[in-house]
């Protein structure tokens, strides 16, 4: 049963505390993402990776850190220093950067 | 520029309705895709079609039907006989394949509201 699993699916924590969220794909694909959506608001491109030990910078990673050590796997860190980290995570994955993404369940983070 | 405007931010309808979702896309690319998305309460995004820029054919698939028009830049979505299923937010997405650099663009989103 192919897909992409994150976890937890709620996630509660202080601030000034480090956060990672999980992001595990077993389709074999090559490209991962993460996303962030807050209420009523577009999808957000946080970092993306493209092959295993390489990632960029997307559109707002201050605040924000990642790894890619295996193919299946793409945490993302949500560190002290970001300043508004309450917010939906999305992680999807993909064949390659331009086809299309597929996404999983995403992370409620709440910092309080 | 790069852009993908999706007008309508929420749209009401009555069960059994047809309605259908603008997207209007902006690239100077010649080879791009175009996307859409759903996204229902539960959160997870779900891929419903990719089209290339080379192929304009519209396409059906049950009750969704896409309009894909290059001389419009417009990639417009409609679902026939609307259900309350179909209640959720729809996005659609550019990315270009010719420019060397990475470019997925999603539009702002449009909630569609099926009432019973």
């Amino acid at each position: 049963d192919g897909g992409i699993t994150q976890s937890p699916k709620y996630l509660f924590r202080k601030e000034g505390q480090n956060v990672t969220l999980s992001c595990e794909q077993n389709l074999n694909h090559d490209a991962m993402y993460w996303y962030r959506q807050d209420p009523g608001q577009g999808l957000r491109l946080i970092y993306y990776s493209q092959i295993v030990n390489d990632f960029q910078k997307g559109d707002i990673a201050e605040g924000y850190s990642v790894s890619r050590e295996k193919k299946e796997s793409f945490p993302l860190t949500v560190t002290s220093a970001q300043k508004n980290p309450t917010a939906f995570y999305l992680c999807a994955s993909s064949p390659n950067l331009y086809y299309e993404q597929y996404f999983g369940p995403g992370t409620r983070l709440t910092v309080t | 520029a790069q852009k993908v405007t999706q007008a309508q931010t929420e749209i009401s309808v009555v069960e059994k309705e047809d309605v259908t979702l603008d997207c209007v896309y902006e690239t100077r690319d010649t080879t791009y895709y175009l996307f859409w998305y759903k996204q229902p309460p539960s959160g997870e995004l779900v891929f419903l079609i990719r089209r290339n820029s080379f192929d304009e054919q519209n396409e059906i698939s049950g009750r969704y039907s896409w309009n894909f028009q290059k001389s419009t830049s417009s990639f417009n979505f409609t679902i026939t006989a609307s259900q309350v299923v179909d209640s959720a937010v729809y996005f659609c997405a550019l990315s270009e394949a010719s420019s060397g650099t990475y470019k997925y663009i999603f539009g702002t989103g449009t909630r569609l509201k099926v009432l019973a």
